[in-house]
């Protein structure tokens, strides 16, 4: 199993700026996922980052509104850019369990509301 | 595209009462099925999972059966407590266009558990 250690927990951020959330993992990981969770709503995919490419998005997400890093295999980050509330969610991310068998690990999450 | 459906929350039951939540799932092929849960102001965990047809999972008193033939993974349990309560997501494991396994819920479904 993996430990992952995102920060910050979470944040009020206002309108029009942008917020960087950090993923931390304690060991190497090919693949990395972003999602988001709206308020009462499911878990949706943004991305799937792998080191030393660019991140794929899901349809109905953007590179210049969900800009990710990736730059090595125990680091992560997310970008939410030019926020609106409807921004508004808690943002988790998650390693690849390497085989369909196995479950994903997740961080704790980012609640991020938008003010 | 593979998808989940979950029956719609929210789930009201007294103590000890018999639970069932209901889930199927749209996939090619046979993916593996997972019931994850978010206990209030806590992280995404795994409650249980199967790999392949008439496997059951079970933990915590959950039990879980996954069945091709109608292609659910439906989630009981005899007598639920009040820390039962939560939110359950159905989710299943597919791989990703870029490689590596993703995982894709269902819409969650919060069950209140009075005393």
């Amino acid at each position: 199993s993996a430990v992952i250690s995102q920060k910050p927990s979470r944040d009020i951020c206002q309108r029009g700026t942008s917020l960087t959330i950090q993923c931390q993992v304690d060991s190497q990981v090919t693949m990395m996922f972003w999602y988001r969770q709206q308020p009462g709503q499911s878990l949706t995919l943004i991305a799937t980052a792998n080191q030393g490419s660019e991140a794929t998005y899901e349809s109905g997400f953007v590179i210049d509104k969900f800009p990710i890093s990736r730059p090595n295999l125990t680091f992560s980050t997310l970008t939410v850019s030019n926020m609106s509330p409807e921004d508004s969610s808690i943002y988790l991310c998650s390693v690849d369990p390497g085989n369909m068998n196995t479950e994903a690990f997740f961080g704790q999450g980012t609640r991020l509301t938008v003010v | 595209g593979n998808s989940v459906t979950q029956m719609e929350g929210p789930v009201t039951l007294s103590e000890e009462a018999f639970l069932t939540i209901n889930c199927t799932y749209t996939a090619t092929g046979y993916p593996s099925l997972f019931w994850y849960v978010q206990y209030p102001g806590e992280g995404l965990q795994l409650l249980l999972k199967a790999t392949k047809a008439d496997d059951k999972g079970s933990n915590k008193g959950f039990e879980a059966t996954y069945r091709k033939e109608t292609t659910s993974f439906h989630l009981e349990k005899g007598s639920v407590q009040v820390s039962d309560s939560a939110v359950y997501f159905c989710a299943l494991s597919e791989k990703g266009g870029t490689g590596g396994f993703k995982t894709i819920f269902g819409a969650g479904t919060r069950l209140f558990v009075k005393a």
